[in-house]
């Protein structure tokens, strides 16, 4: 079955540090691949999304880039805020684009 | 639009009562997903309905749960009798399926505590 494996956080910055969080998976065919970001009690939302090999997805200064060689789905950005503060959740998309599964989530606390 | 919309926000219940979960998609979308979220767990699908009929139910915990969706703008989710281990947030989504869009959108949460 498909599944999501997420860089274990939390992960813990100083404001305009470079952010990298690790995201791979495992899925038969073509998924496509997301980051959902959620603040403090709210509830997920999209950031990004990519829908083919070598697409890259991006939004508010996060990008993420589809490698289907090494099944992976990193989110990078290259200076984080404070106010980037949050959990962020890797996601794929059954082939029939039905459901999605997530990763375990991953807390960013971003320090000023 | 509002969004999607789920009642209560906050639920505080004891143990063995009736606890019933409420969500309004937005309106248009034919897809509806109820999450469960605890820390130990993360993020866990119970069930998923597409144009109001369930289409997966193996993520719901056990019998104690039951989930409906009567009509496209309402679906509730229950759980008879609750634990203490159904604390939780209870996530509800709704999306449109069928347009080559996966995109989820989803409610506020509503926050389980049983004692």
């Amino acid at each position: 079955g498909n599944s999501v494996t997420q860089m274990e956080g939390p992960v813990t910055l100083s404001e305009e540090a470079f952010l990298t969080i690790n995201c791979t998976y495992t899925a038969t065919g073509y998924p496509s691949l997301f980051w959902y970001v959620q603040y403090p009690g709210e509830g997920l939302q999209l950031l990004l999304k990519a829908t083919k090999a070598d697409d890259k997805g991006s939004n508010k200064g996060f990008e993420a880039t589809y490698r289907k060689e090494t099944t992976s789905f990193h989110l990078e950005k290259g200076s984080v805020q404070v106010s980037d503060s949050a959990v962020y959740f890797c996601a794929l998309s059954d082939q029939a684009g039905n459901m999605l599964t997530f990763g375990g989530g991953t807390r960013l606390m971003v320090k000023p | 639009d509002a969004g999607v919309i789920q009642s209560p926000r906050h639920e505080v219940t004891e143990m063995g009562q009736e606890v019933t979960l409420r969500c309004k998609p937005i309106s248009g979308h034919n897809s509806l997903f109820w999450y469960r979220q605890t820390m130990m767990r993360g993020l866990e699908l119970l069930i998923y309905f597409n144009n109001n009929v369930p289409i997966d139910d193996s993520g719901m915990p056990e019998d104690r749960f039951s989930a409906k969706m009567p009509n496209a703008s309402f679906s509730t989710l229950k759980i008879q009798p609750s634990e203490p281990r159904d604390s939780a947030v209870y996530f509800c989504a709704s999306s449109f399926q069928g347009g080559g869009n996966e995109k989820l959108f989803f409610g506020s949460g509503t926050q389980l505590s049983v004692l």
